[in-house]
């Protein structure tokens, strides 16, 4: 199994970001895909998941980031994105994919680094 | 979305054994059995050391165990070693949509 993060990068308040998750090793359609972040010195924050066709890929978000991100996967490329619009400052973080089997997070990807500053 | 609330920090000195406590609502902890427990140590990703309150997955050692009682679940790491130095995070599945983390706990191994 393997998880592997991309799209950190420094950007301005009020910008915008995409972080990609690619995966590979395992049925991907066969699990729901979260985002985790963790703010430099800080702890865990669950941001979002994307749940599989079973559950008609619905979606679900923190307080925190509702309204201004969005996660998608796609199936075909196993693949899930995170769309980060409106971006403060206060999230900035490492940014992780996690792989969700039955209710525990059981592989997580290296993580990517989102820097919100002007 | 409150986060669970764990203690800042738990030391112990070797061999000795020590709990951390995760404490949330009839919502989380209190509905479900779907506790999970992650260590971390600093810069490395989080690791799965205990999922569905008190099951361990393959290759985690069995000083690790798992509990809960009402809306507190609990984590006991016994034979304390200098490897269990680390953070460590309760976490609960809330809905099909909704998920949580703990506050986080500084292991210190004396």
């Amino acid at each position: 199994v393997q998880l592997v993060e991309s799209g950190g990068n420094l950007v301005q308040p009020g910008g915008s970001l995409r972080l990609s998750c690619a995966a590979s090793g395992f049925t991907f359609n066969d699990h729901y895909m979260d985002w985790v972040r963790q703010a430099p010195g800080r702890g865990l924050e669950w941001v979002g998941r994307a749940t599989n066709k079973v559950n008609s890929d619905t979606t679900g978000y923190a307080a925190s980031v509702k309204g201004r991100f969005t996660i998608s996967r796609d199936d075909s490329k196993n693949s899930v994105s995170l769309q980060m619009n409106s971006l403060k400052t206060e999230d900035t973080a490492v940014y992780y994919c996690a792989r969700l089997t039955g209710t525990s997070f059981d592989y997580w990807g290296q993580g990517t680094l989102v820097t919100v500053s002007s | 979305q409150s986060a669970l609330t764990q203690p800042a920090s738990v030391s112990g000195s070797p061999g000795q054994s020590i709990a951390i406590s995760c404490t949330g609502t009839s919502s989380d902890i209190g509905a479900y059995n779907y506790v999970s427990w992650y260590q971390q140590h600093p810069g490395k990703v989080p690791k799965l050391v205990i999922y569905e309150v008190s099951h361990r997955p393959s290759g985690i050692s069995n000083r690790f165990s798992g509990s809960k009682s009402g809306n507190t679940a609990s984590l006991t790491i016994s034979g304390l070693q200098a490897e269990d130095e680390a953070d460590y995070y309760c976490s609960s599945y809330r809905s099909v949509t909704t998920h949580v983390f703990g506050t986080g706990t500084k292991v210190t191994v004396l």
